[in-house]
């Protein structure tokens, strides 16, 4: 089936340091993906749309300066935390959209998520 | 504006049980509707998906939900759950390109 590999699945990091989190789409191509935070207890929020060969689209009140978001090949999208601070911590997650036909999935469009990366900001 | 309301944060029931974990949603256009678990540490895992025609939809692990649109609800049904059905559960809409996701309901099988 559809799998979406997102690594680390932890990450423990000093205050002022800089974290990627890598979102792999592994036996389908992926023209978008989708940046998640979720926060204890609550659901997904949506930080941005990731779309191959240009600029991810953030939503609003997300700093696109501090969360960068790369996605440079059909299978790839990095999401960067910039000099993180303690109120980063959190659960990220990716996801991939499945378009029409593509994964074992199929039919409209589905996403397919990552494991997830908990983030600790010391 | 787009929206999914899941009313129960937490459902608690016993091994064996049937359960009913509920989802309301708004749009003003057709949508498509999901279901996702979570386990804990875990991504999301599609359960099932409503796109188009029969209203009501299976899914894995013997899961299904039925489509309203009058009530605009697409509830999830189990007959009888498993220990192993312990999870949090999000109900999703999608539309313009994006999805919208629940709040979240806990499920809490006890033995």
């Amino acid at each position: 089936g559809a799998v979406v590999s997102q690594h680390p699945s932890w990450v423990i990091c000093k205050s002022g340091t800089s974290v990627k989190i890598e979102c792999r789409s592994l036996d389908f191509q992926a023209t978008t993906m989708f940046w998640y935070r979720q926060f204890p207890k609550q659901s997904l929020m949506l930080m941005a749309t990731s779309n191959e060969g240009s600029k991810a689209t953030y939503e609003q009140g997300v700093e696109k300066d501090k969360f960068l978001i790369n996605h440079a090949s059909l299978t790839l999208s990095t999401l960067t935390v910039t000099s993180a601070h303690p109120e980063d911590s959190s659960f990220y997650i990716c996801s991939a959209e499945n378009r029409w036909g593509q994964g074992a999935e199929g039919g409209a469009n589905v996403l397919t998520f990552g494991a997830g990366s908990r983030l600790t900001v010391l | 504006a787009q929206s999914v309301t899941q009313l129960d944060s937490q459902v608690p029931v016993f091994e064996e049980a049937p359960v009913e974990l509920r989802c309301n949603y708004s749009s003003s256009v057709s949508v498509y509707l999901f279901w996702y678990v979570q386990y804990p540490n875990q991504g999301l895992q599609l359960l099932l998906k409503y796109l188009s025609g029969s209203t009501l939809v299976k899914g894995i692990n013997g899961f299904e939900a039925e489509f309203n649109k009058s009530q605009t609800s697409f509830h999830l049904r189990k007959p009888s759950v498993h220990i192993s059905d312990t999870a949090e559960y999000f109900c999703a809409l999608y539309n313009f390109n994006k999805f919208y996701f629940g709040s979240g309901t806990k499920l809490n099988v006890k033995p």
